[in-house]
């Protein structure tokens, strides 16, 4: 089973750029998110999706958008990338109706804004 | 505003026991996560409590204390392999999980 699959692995983009971050998963969880995870902070979430169709802000939303069309995928875009975005980006799954709620992450996107 | 706590670093011995501590202040408590991460991958589950108590799961325990807004993590019989950081994360009163920095453990033969 593949789980979660980001893409790209990694990037360099110039600032003042576009860039769409990939995500897909194929264990049908209603619940996706993105999180940024930059050396000495928490994982910190940018926004998330319950269901699909739906959306909402985390802590950092900034600069971030998501969309939600269906159940499998989840991109976030950078409008117009500032050096600050430079993070490793974490896309994260989550049956909420059962077990624990537990995430499961996709291998991240290291993304370079210069 | 909501805290997690937890030691930057630490160094153990292998074959040796290491407890990694977690503190939390928090709006209200759902729950409290425990993830590995190996240096360059993505976080993988290690356990979840949300009653008060030692959980326990081979060479891994986690164990909660609600009152003190504590926990811990319990590796046994360390391998050079569980080298990873540690990551606590509480889920809060609105289900958003708050996430600790990670504790980077190295472990030395």
């Amino acid at each position: 089973t593949a789980g979660i699959t980001q893409a790209p692995t990694s990037q360099i983009l110039a600032a003042g750029r576009s860039m769409t971050l990939r995500c897909t998963q194929d264990m049908r969880h209603n619940a996706m998110y993105w999180y940024r995870q930059d050396l000495g902070l928490g994982l910190r979430l940018i926004h998330y999706s319950n269901t699909a169709g739906t959306t909402g802000k985390g802590e950092v939303p900034d600069g971030y958008s998501v969309s939600r069309a269906n159940t499998d995928d989840f991109p976030l875009t950078l409008a117009s990338a500032v050096p600050s975005q430079t993070s490793v980006y974490f896309c994260a799954s989550s049956d909420t109706g059962a077990g624990t709620g537990e995430l499961f992450f996709g291998e991240g996107s290291r993304l370079t804004v210069l | 505003g909501q805290n997690i706590d937890q030691p930057t670093e630490m160094t153990a011995t292998e074959g040796a026991i290491v407890q990694i501590n977690c503190t939390y202040q928090t709006s209200g408590f759902n729950g409290l996560f425990w993830y590995q991460q190996h240096a360059g991958e993505a976080p993988t589950f290690l356990s979840y409590n949300v009653l008060d108590g030692l959980e326990e799961k081979g060479r891994f325990s986690s164990f909660l204390s609600r009152s003190k807004g504590y926990s811990y993590l319990l590796l046994k019989e360390l391998q050079m392999k569980d080298s990873a950081s540690y990551l606590c994360a509480v889920l809060d009163s609105n289900y958003q999980l708050i996430w600790g920095a990670g504790t980077k453990l190295i472990i030395k033969p």
